[in-house]
């Protein structure tokens, strides 16, 4: 069993709506980051979080240390964002594991 | 802007060849670090480095090489030894103590 598990692995929506990203983890973390994985492989840091909540624009990141769960929420979605959402959690120094990552298709 | 350049974007090689990925920083981080990336898995890393001339094996190094002989620059050497080289290559780089933030577009390896 992966260390990280996301879900679902692909999600398609419809412009506007309003779309959630599940993480789970089994392991002990120090924090979680959230990127962003363009159609042409670039990625993007969206978020780090260790606690609570983050909004940044559309994007709000939520986790529970507790429950060992993060969620991404878009709202108002729109085609660009169109994209593969990774999470990743923070074991420790240079100790990153990630998840295979959420491929989300928004279409107009 | 500062930022990470890997190239080439796509390569092709054949069997039994080393080849040899770039990664370049303009960051100026200490730490840089390799990736791999396959089809419905999480990235996995390959080596990282914290200091110039100074670098660690990741979880899957078997196969690669790494050399750090400048803080800017941290090529991959995909050796003949790879059983299975064929897969999407992230560079990263981060302030030393920190975790991996600033990522390149990638290098997409395929052997022929």
């Amino acid at each position: 069993k992966n260390e990280v598990e996301q879900s679902p692995q692909n999600l398609t929506a419809q412009e506007g709506e309003f779309i959630t990203i599940n993480c789970s983890y089994s392991v002990g973390i120090s924090a979680l980051h959230w990127l962003q994985q363009h159609p042409g492989g670039g990625i993007v840091s969206l978020f780090m979080l260790s606690s609570g909540k983050k909004k940044h624009g559309r994007l709000i990141a939520t986790i529970n240390i507790q429950e060992k769960h993060s969620s991404l929420h878009i709202t108002a979605s729109h085609p660009r964002d169109s994209a593969v959402y990774i999470c990743a959690v923070i074991l420790g120094d240079n100790d990153m594991r990630f998840g295979a990552g959420t491929r989300l298709t928004v279409k107009p | 802007d500062g930022g990470i350049t890997q190239s080439p974007k796509y390569l092709f090689r054949k069997e039994g060849q080393n080849v040899t990925l770039s990664c370049e920083q303009n960051l100026n981080h200490d730490a840089m670090y390799w990736y791999r990336q396959d089809p419905g898995q999480g990235l996995r890393l390959i080596y990282y480095s914290q200091i110039v001339n100074d670098f660690q094996k990741g979880d899957i190094a078997e196969g690669y090489s790494v050399s750090r002989e400048k803080k800017e620059s941290f090529p991959l050497t995909v050796t003949s030894a790879q059983k299975n080289p064929t897969a999407f290559y992230l560079c990263a780089s981060s302030i030393l103590g920190g975790q991996p933030q600033h990522f390149g577009d990638g290098t997409r390896l395929s052997i022929l």
